[in-house]
């Protein structure tokens, strides 16, 4: 199985400020990476796919990037309802396997 | 917009199995690929398999011997059984759309194995 990591596993930010969450797999997955946000009591939401695609109705200010083994979800300007946890994904092979996840909290 | 809907059995004894369907509505089920991921209680997500319109099938090996998934296309829907349950089975359980990312989920259903 890939394994995937994800740092930090949480952090404390600011509305209004960029905040950067990467994820490490243990082995190259060119770019198949996904990011999802989950909050408290619901299901995960695809945010971005394919390491850099952002899905249709996702706010501008999440972006992905990398390939290989190292990738990066950035929000630019953290809003309140951003406030979640944030997981990755690889698609490069199965089993499909998750980060064990970001918890962005309010500072 | 589709939609994914979980439904079966809240409570499962152990060494039992456990049972769960997924509706699908606002969309056909075929042509896409249909995935089963939990998540135990305060922890990550893990992939539990997905099956394809035309009933083919991939699992989790760390489930492989327990675990089976079904698609019903006249019913627009498709189901999961975990066989031989166990406390560390306990999670909510998704249903979700999609071969490498998963574009469309399931509200999740809390399956408690207890006896």
């Amino acid at each position: 199985d890939i394994q995937m990591t994800q740092s930090p596993s949480s952090l404390s930010a600011s509305v209004g400020d960029r905040v950067t969450i990467t994820c490490r797999a243990s082995q190259s997955i060119s770019n198949y990476l996904n990011w999802y946000q989950q909050k408290p009591g619901q299901a995960p939401k695809l945010l971005i796919y394919a390491a850099s695609s952002l899905q249709s109705g996702v706010p501008s200010r999440f972006s992905g990037s990398g390939s290989g083994t190292d990738f990066t979800l950035t929000i630019s300007s953290l809003q309140p309802e951003d406030f979640a946890t944030y997981y990755c994904q690889q698609s490069y092979s199965t089993p499909r396997t998750f980060g064990q996840g970001t918890k962005v909290e309010i500072k | 917009q589709v939609q994914l809907q979980e439904s079966g059995p809240g409570l499962v004894k152990p060494s039992e199995t456990l049972s769960l369907a997924c509706a699908v509505s606002g969309g056909s089920i075929n042509s896409y690929y249909w995935n089963w991921i939990r998540q135990p209680p305060g922890k990550g997500l893990e992939w539990i398999g997905n099956v394809y319109y035309s009933g083919s099938t991939n699992y989790n090996p760390s489930l492989k011997s327990r675990v089976a998934i079904s698609v019903d296309t006249s019913k627009n829907q498709f189901s999961l059984k975990l066989s031989s349950v166990t406390a560390a089975d306990t999670a909510v359980y998704y249903c979700a759309r999609g071969y490498n990312s998963f574009d469309y989920w399931g509200q999740g259903t809390l399956v408690t194995v207890s006896s």
